[in-house]
């Protein structure tokens, strides 16, 4: 039963223009959120998280946006470089430092120069 | 140069055989975990392990086990109960905190079924 969902398999995106990737959750005890990305051949690596007490967060080009009331929470990347196509996955967990995290099936973003 | 060290990059199993894949990490992290990923499908949480001589199953341990001797060290071993082993294989640590949970990942194990 997959508790964290990334409905698109892939995106791509012109140099310059944002990408938008979505995740959808179902468990509604879920109230810490991050993003991973992963480049061919290597771990996924750490991007950006967000606690349910925010809505938004921001690091640099990176915005995540989260929706409790629709289970619902997305990445932005703008403005998006090629450096930016990787593999995205979501994650959640009940608490932050829980030790389980619930991994979405990710989203491959390819950004087209 | 501070990381996690999976080795081998790729493994093969032979029916009714144990296979073990290493995981070292030189991050001084508390915590230590083993995910495992199916095609088309997100990681799941095998073993984690907060503390040295201590591990707690995750959500899909039937068919594993680990050891944790060292801090450095979390093994992963794929015994012939894991009658589907085919998969891609990460392992993390963390630094243990109630506020964070920035996982870092090594490059990871392909095991495939001969």
């Amino acid at each position: 039963d997959q508790q964290v969902k990334q409905n698109s398999p892939s995106l791509s995106v012109q140099e310059g223009r944002i990408s938008i990737l979505n995740c959808d959750y179902t468990n509604s005890m879920f109230d810490y959120f991050l993003w991973y990305k992963k480049y061919p051949a290597e771990g996924p690596t750490f991007l950006i998280s967000i606690s349910s007490i925010k809505d938004k967060n921001e690091d640099g080009r990176f915005t995540v946006f989260l929706n409790k009331s629709a289970k619902h929470l997305s990445l932005h990347i703008v403005p998006s470089q090629p450096g930016d196509s990787a593999v995205y996955f979501c994650a959640a967990s009940q608490q932050a430092g829980a030790n389980n995290l619930f991994f979405g099936t990710g989203t491959r973003l390819t950004v087209i120069p | 140069d501070g990381g996690i060290t999976q080795s081998p990059k790729y493994l093969f199993r032979k029916e009714g055989q144990n296979v073990t894949l290493s995981c070292e990490q030189n991050l001084n992290h508390d915590a230590m975990y083993w995910y495992r990923q199916d095609p088309g499908q997100g990681l799941r949480l095998i073993y984690y392990s907060q503390i040295v001589n201590d591990f707690q199953k995750g959500d899909i341990a039937e068919g594993y086990s680990v050891s944790r001797e060292k801090k450095e060290s979390f093994p992963l071993t794929v015994t012939s109960a894991q009658k589907n082993p085919t998969a891609f294989y990460h392992c993390a640590s963390s630094i243990q905190s109630a506020y964070n949970q920035k996982l870092f990942f090594g490059s990871g194990t392909q095991l495939s079924v001969l």
